[in-house]
């Protein structure tokens, strides 16, 4: 099956560090993404890592994928209050098709 | 920057009535897509289209269609909408053969 497959909730002290993780099915996908979604907006697309890479650091923003296992994650560095949002892995299995996870609540508390 | 546009933020309907909801890209883009988000469930794929007057049915089509008439538009249509389909509803737009995909804001929708 397609089922891609996250954490419901996260809650994180401003200035941790979070990791969000995801278990994804098809080890197919060309790319693996990382969205973002505020409250009451769409979805902004944060990073991508290609399936041939382990990791990817962009400024606050580490991805590993651990393509044997098919977990990837999103460790986010200083968590700040605007990082309070849902995140969102999602996979390509087919070029046509993005498959989303259930999406993570994280909470950054003061 | 890519800019993907959705006609309302919120929109209230009845039961029984037809619902457009319109989706308007900048980008030139070939693919558009239309997914609906419902806590604890992501995302769903209602319906994608390839390119003017192209379909496809997602993984959730029944009792949505879709129309295309021109590349920058793409509208999803509920004929006769019922209180399952409140929802959230998110557009968005890739470039043709590649993966990325640009996001509208989304339309909240209630059917009472």
């Amino acid at each position: 099956g397609e089922d891609v497959e996250q954490s419901l909730f996260l809650s994180v002290r401003e200035g941790d560090s979070s990791v969000i993780n995801c278990t994804y099915t098809d080890s197919s996908s060309t790319y693996l993404y990382w969205y973002k979604q505020e409250p009451g907006a769409g979805l902004q697309l944060l990073t991508y890592i290609f399936s041939n890479m382990d990791m990817k650091q962009d400024q606050r923003l580490t991805v590993l994928l651990n393509k044997k296992d098919k977990h990837l994650s999103l460790r986010i560095a200083d968590t700040q209050t605007g990082d309070s949002a849902i995140y969102f892995c999602a996979e390509t299995p087919a070029t046509d098709k993005l498959i989303f996870g259930t999406g993570t609540r994280l909470q950054v508390f003061p | 920057d890519v800019k993907v546009t959705q006609s309302s933020r919120y929109l209230v309907k009845r039961t029984g009535e037809k619902v457009f909801l319109e989706c308007v890209q900048d980008m030139d883009h070939e693919n558009m897509f239309w997914y609906r988000q419902d806590p604890g469930l992501g995302l769903r794929l209602i319906y994608f289209s390839y390119d003017v007057k192209m379909k496809e049915k997602g993984d959730i089509p029944e009792g949505y269609s879709v129309s295309r008439e021109k590349k920058e538009r793409f509208s999803l249509i509920l004929e006769s909408a019922s209180t399952n389909q409140t929802s959230m509803y998110l557009c968005a737009s890739r470039q043709g053969g590649a993966d990325t995909q640009y996001f509208g804001p989304g339309t909240r929708l209630t059917v009472l």
